[in-house]
C-alpha cells in the first residue's frame, strides 16, 4: 500500500484565495483525520470522519475552514478565504479501526499563505 | 487546561548509547498513551503505545514505561542509531475508543556519530 497520500505537498498563495487540500487515505481504513501542525501550537487536531462522517470539528478555528469526505477514498480541506496566519503544514492521517490509536500519517502539505 | 508536556525540548545523544524521552500528562483520566517519531519533512510515524492498564511495553529496540501515579510516561531507545534523529511526540486518549488523540510538544532527538 502507497500509505496515506496528500496533495500537493506545497503549496503558496496569496492571502484571500482559496485553498484546497487532498487527501486519500490507505485503502479499507474507515476514519480519518485532518491535523495542522505549526511551531507555537504544535499538532493540532482539526476534525476527524469515521465512515465518511464527519465525528467531531471542534479543532476547525473558523468558519473559512470546512472539510468533505465524499467517499471513503477521498477527503479535501478547504480554506476560504486564506490568510497569513493558516500558513502551517497540515497533516492528514488515516486508521482501521474506530478509534485513533495507530494513526498513519501522510507526508503533508506545507502551506504558505502570503 | 489538560495538555501533554514533555521535559526536554532537546536531546542530543552518543551513536550506541541508550537514550530517554520523557513526556508528562496532566489528565489523570487519560488511559492510552502512543509515542510517534517525526522526521524532517514526514509525518509523524506510530512507534508504540501502551494502555493504562499497563507500566512497561517492548518493542523493537524501544520501551515505554508508564507512571499512573506521577503522569509520566517515558520512551527508551536502546543502542541509538542515526536514524534515530527526529522529533518524539507522546500523545494521550482520554477514554480508549475516543478518537481524539492529544499530542505533546515534542522533543527534538539529535543521534552524535
Amino acid at each position: 500500500d502507497a500509505g496515506v497520500i496528500q496533495s500537493p505537498r506545497h503549496e503558496v498563495t496569496e492571502m484571500g484565495q482559496e485553498v484546497t487540500l487532498r487527501c486519500k487515505p490507505i485503502s479499507g481504513h474507515n476514519s480519518l483525520f485532518w491535523y495542522r501542525q505549526t511551531m507555537m501550537r504544535g499538532l493540532e487536531l482539526l476534525i476527524y470522519f469515521n465512515n465518511n462522517v464527519p465525528i467531531d470539528d471542534s479543532g476547525m478555528p473558523e468558519d473559512r475552514f470546512s472539510a468533505k469526505m465524499p467517499n471513503a477514498s477521498f477527503s479535501t480541506l478547504k480554506i476560504q478565504p486564506s490568510e497569513p496566519r493558516d500558513s502551517a503544514v497540515y497533516f492528514c492521517a488515516s486508521s482501521d479501526r474506530g478509534g485513533s490509536e495507530k494513526l498513519f500519517f501522510g507526508s503533508g502539505t506545507q502551506l504558505s499563505v502570503l | 487546561g489538560e495538555s501533554v508536556g514533555l521535559h526536554l525540548p532537546t536531546l542530543s545523544v552518543q551513536e550506541g548509547d541508550n537514550s530517554i524521552i520523557n513526556c508528562a500528562y496532566s489528565n489523570s483520566a487519560s488511559d492510552y498513551f502512543i509515542w510517534y517519531k517525526q522526521e524532517s519533512g514526514k509525518g509523524p510515524q506510530f512507534i508504540i503505545d501502551i494502555r493504562s492498564n499497563m507500566d512497561k511495553r517492548q518493542g523493537q529496540r524501544v520501551t515505554v514505561l508508564l507512571n499512573k501515579t506521577v503522569k509520566h510516561l517515558s520512551l527508551q531507545i536502546a543502542a541509538t542509531q542515526p536514524g534515530d534523529s527526529a522529533v518524539y511526540f507522546c500523545a494521550e486518549i482520554v477514554n480508549f475508543g475516543n478518537e481524539k488523540l492529544t499530542f505533546g510538544t515534542g522533543t527534538r532527538l539529535t543521534i552524535i556519530p
